[in-house]
């Protein structure tokens, strides 16, 4: 069965600091893998994905990814972090078998202290 | 170009009752999924529409219901509602070309009381 990790529940980083929220994956075959942001009250926004290609992805905000697939990762990373950074961050793996279904993590709160 | 919108924001209902939740895609896209986020459980798929077929439904019964109408928007429908319920339901819509990646409504938040 296809399926992400998340193994942080929160990641705390100060203002102005590197930050990286950490997913890993399992599937079979080439995966298909994504990061949303979900603020307060707020539905799920899109931030980059990963189909082929380059192993750095750039996304919004200055997000950006990383893949590697020896180590079955796919983490979050930006220089510097902002306060309005503070949310909460799924990474999602498209199901290849269902197609278009989205497999979720189950989230990492990111709290960046000014 | 507007977002995926969803009705209503917020839905109160007791238990036993029926919940009516309503969304409209990203013009041009004619996939329709719906995800419920209950707390402490995560984002799990329900259910997924593409030219007005029901494609593919996730681990929930069938009082779960839906459809997709012509011009693509989406009713999710659940009956007999129970505590459980109670959850942020998120609708995506996707193109069928390209990567296809899924774009995301502000949600309906359901109480069951």
């Amino acid at each position: 069965a296809q399926s992400v990790a998340q193994p942080e529940d929160q990641v705390n980083v100060a203002e102005g600091n590197p930050l990286t929220v950490k997913c890993t994956y399992s599937v079979s075959g080439n995966p298909y893998l994504f990061w949303y942001v979900q603020y307060p009250n707020r539905g799920l926004q899109f931030l980059l994905k990963y189909i082929t290609g380059d192993n750095l992805v750039k996304g919004s905000y200055g997000f950006e990814a990383e893949f590697n697939k020896s180590q079955t990762s796919f983490h979050l990373k930006k220089p510097s972090a902002l306060v309005s950074d503070s949310a909460l961050y799924f990474c999602a793996v498209r199901d290849l078998y269902n197609t278009d279904k989205l497999i979720f993590g189950t989230g990492t709160r990111l709290q960046v202290f000014p | 170009e507007a977002g995926v919108t969803q009705s209503p924001t917020h839905l109160i209902k007791t238990r036993g009752q029926q919940a009516t939740l309503r969304c409209s895609p990203i013009s041009g896209h004619t996939s329709v999924y719906w995800y419920q986020q209950a707390l402490g459980l995560g984002l799990q798929f329900l259910l997924w529409y593409d030219e007005g077929e029901e494609r593919n439904r996730g681990n929930f019964p069938p009082r779960f219901s839906g459809r997709q109408f012509p011009n693509y928007s989406s009713e999710l429908n659940v009956n007999a509602l129970e505590l459980e319920d109670s959850a942020l339901y998120l609708c995506a819509s996707s193109s069928t070309s390209g990567d296809n990646e899924q774009f995301f409504g502000p949600g309906t938040r359901l109480t069951v009381l």
